[in-house]
């Protein structure tokens, strides 16, 4: 039940944009965004409740699409401190387990 | 606010062995999640616990077990070690509605040799 994120990596100069996808084989009832830097612990970013952007960081945006189980994070002029991975993350259908997705890899650089 | 800490931050162990890692939530969080990480798997979610009851489990053996006290430190304790338990082991605490957000610990890092 392990959403799958794409791309898997990406590289990017500073100011360009990207999107990551997550998909789910089930239903989402709400998907989390995490970014972790290399070393570091996970970080949240966001939760999406059924369509809706609950909370926006920075120029990260999201977007959630409960027909099509997928959900996309817009990274907008990006900056060096935005590299990282970034996890998608969703409670199991009967909400007794929490799912990361596989993860992208994203480096800016100048 | 103090953030999530845990302890130890490394650990090596030899097969075989047990081990108990320790955490300690943001203080007002009563719901504690644990998760190993590694490069092939990723993140995977262990357990949660809420108010000192395991609330949800994920798929590992039954070695790996948790317990969390009133003040709602956590700590979880993998026995019989394989070196396939060599990972970052991280928790999380959350404050629960609305957000759910989790704030994540620095991790332990586990080597079984």
């Amino acid at each position: 039940q392990q959403p799958v994120q794409s791309p898997q990596a990406v590289i990017l100069r500073e100011g360009e944009d990207a999107v990551i996808n997550c998909s789910s084989s089930k239903a989402l009832y709400s998907v989390h965004w995490y970014r972790q830097k290399h070393g570091e612990a996970p970080v949240f970013l966001m939760i999406l409740l059924k369509g809706g952007e609950q909370k926006g960081h920075e120029k990260i945006s999201a977007s959630f699409n409960e027909k099509k189980q997928q959900s996309s994070l817009y990274l907008t002029a990006s900056q060096l401190s935005y590299s990282g991975t970034y996890f998608c993350g969703t409670p199991s259908n009967t909400g007794n387990q929490f799912y990361f997705g596989t993860g992208t890899s994203l480096t800016v650089i100048p | 606010k103090a953030g999530v800490t845990q302890t130890p931050r490394y650990l090596i162990k030899t097969r075989g062995q047990q081990v108990t890692l320790s955490c300690s939530p943001i203080s007002g969080h009563r719901s504690v999640s644990w998760y190993q990480q590694t490069p092939g798997q990723g993140l995977q979610f262990l357990f949660e616990y809420f108010s000192e009851t395991q609330r949800n489990k994920g798929n590992f053996p039954g070695r790996f077990s948790g317990r969390q006290f009133s003040n709602s430190r956590s700590e979880m304790n993998v026995s019989t070690l394989e070196l396939g338990d060599s990972a970052l082991y991280l928790c999380a605490s959350s404050g629960g509605f609305p957000t759910y957000e989790q704030y994540f610990g620095p991790g332990t890092r586990l080597t079984v040799t």
